[in-house]
């Protein structure tokens, strides 16, 4: 099945970093991926909407200025928190939408945690 | 976006069938039925979709009233592993994109020995 990745599984940072996480569809063209967050025991909360080539569209409440999402390709999609703080900790997690098919398919999940 | 209710957490035992209902009242008519499983840490996993009636796959089934406003997610003999969240999402399926995937709370499934 289709598989899509994320780098890294898990960072720590220090408060007022920045911190760049990548997620890739490796065998299939994504126009749109989405950016999840998840706290503990809490569903996933959507952050983003991102398309291939355009600005993504933020949910209300997410600060587009500290969550800075790039679709540059088909393939790529990049959230980068910007400085950090611990309140920022979280569970990200990608999902890509199969350009031909349809399917959406989630990655790992990526565990920040911002010290 | 059709909102989706389910039991918040639901016990079972392994070896038995479990069946996980989701209401979705406001379902339009290009929506499709998606369940997901999540472990603790882990990205959802895709278990399967409908649109009416039944269907099957090698893991699960999913049973789709006549007027589509609920679906039911059956999985028969669970075991420990099957301890997980299950989320039930409806939505056009957006071929060329579109539609957001916006996941509700989820059921917590708990499977004792």
């Amino acid at each position: 099945g289709a598989v899509v990745s994320q780098h890294p599984s898990w960072v720590i940072c220090k408060s007022g970093t920045s911190v760049k996480i990548e997620c890739r569809s490796l065998d299939f063209q994504a126009t749109t991926m989405f950016w999840y967050r998840q706290f503990p025991k809490q569903s996933l909360m959507l952050m983003a909407t991102s398309n291939e080539g355009s600005k993504a569209t933020y949910e209300q409440g997410v600060e587009k200025d500290k969550f800075l999402i790039n679709h540059a390709s088909l393939t790529l999609s990049t959230l980068t928190v910007t400085s950090a703080h611990p309140e920022d900790s979280s569970f990200y997690i990608c999902s890509a939408r199969d350009r031909a098919m349809g399917e959406q398919y989630f990655g790992p999940g990526t565990r920040l945690t911002v010290t | 976006l059709a909102k989706t209710t389910q039991p918040i957490s639901m016990d079972s035992y392994e070896g038995q069938e479990v069946n996980i209902t989701c209401s979705h009242n406001n379902i339009a008519t290009n929506d499709y039925i998606t369940w997901y499983q999540q472990f603790p840490s882990q990205g959802p996993r895709f278990i399967i979709q409908g649109y009416k009636t039944k269907v099957t796959n090698e893991v699960a089934s999913l049973f789709i009233p006549a007027d589509r406003k609920s679906s039911t997610l059956s999985l028969p003999r669970v075991s420990l592993s099957d301890t997980a969240v299950y989320y039930c999402l409806v939505g056009d399926r957006g071929f060329g994109g579109g539609f957001k995937t916006i996941f509700g709370a989820g059921t917590r499934l708990f499977v004792k020995a």
